[in-house]
């Protein structure tokens, strides 16, 4: 059973542009995370997601950023008119469920690190 | 707004040694408490939880304190190893998903 994929691993982009990170959850989790990670800090929430549907985006800015987790294919979150301040590490996690047995435990991926110049 | 406070931010420990690292939070709606281990280019991985019902909770060399009444929690890391250097994050949440608050880390390094 494959673990949380995320792509690309580094993501090199200019002032300006767009960012696209992937993030593909394990078999039969239908519950994405997504956090950001800036150097010597701690992870912070962005937003969580279900199939088709935003359920907390109370951590993403709310201008340039934007995350949606279609029917099919992986979860991306988008990072538009990317700036210095957005250089950080990516990190999305998924789970089976909510709550209850084990079904909250957030399995991570391996994360985008992205550097914007 | 840091919701959960954790300390040190560097730990240096000799091998065979104990590792401790505290950490402390402030909304009592908090009822899950995971803990996650990070190497370098690395996701974090789940190491142990607990929720509040237990005082204490063990696994392998790798034991979490909680105490409700001081709203705080610790990880003890027995007879430590030079592979457990990692940084070490405590996170919470509540409700019906989970919404991880994390610690801002621990960089632990055990040496020889």
């Amino acid at each position: 059973n494959a673990g949380v994929m995320q792509n690309p691993r580094h993501l090199v982009r200019r002032r300006g542009q767009e960012a696209r990170l992937r993030c593909s959850p394990m078999k039969g989790h239908s519950h994405v995370y997504w956090y950001r990670q800036l150097p010597e800090e701690g992870l912070k929430f962005m937003v969580y997601l279900q199939k088709e549907n935003i359920i907390d985006e109370s951590g993403m800015p709310k201008e340039r950023f934007s995350a949606e987790f279609p029917k099919e294919g992986p979860s991306i979150l988008r990072i538009q008119q990317v700036v210095r301040g957005d250089s950080a590490a990516y990190f999305c996690a998924s789970s089976p469920g909510a709550r209850g047995a084990g079904q909250e435990t957030q399995y991570f991926g391996p994360g985008t690190r992205l550097l914007v110049l | 707004q840091q919701q959960v406070k954790q300390s040190p931010q560097s730990l240096i420990v000799q091998k065979g040694g104990i590792s401790i690292i505290n950490c402390a939070y402030e909304n009592t709606a908090f009822d899950y408490f995971p803990w996650y281990q990070q190497f370098p280019g690395k996701g974090p991985a789940l190491l142990i939880a607990i929720r509040p019902d237990v005082s204490e909770k063990k696994e392998g060399r790798f034991t979490i304190s909680f105490n409700k009444s001081a709203k705080q929690f610790s990880l003890h890391i027995m007879d430590s190893q030079p592979g457990d250097s990692a940084t070490y994050f405590c996170a919470a949440s509540y409700g019906g998903y989970q919404k991880v608050t994390f610690g801002i880390g621990t960089k632990l390094q055990v040496i020889p």
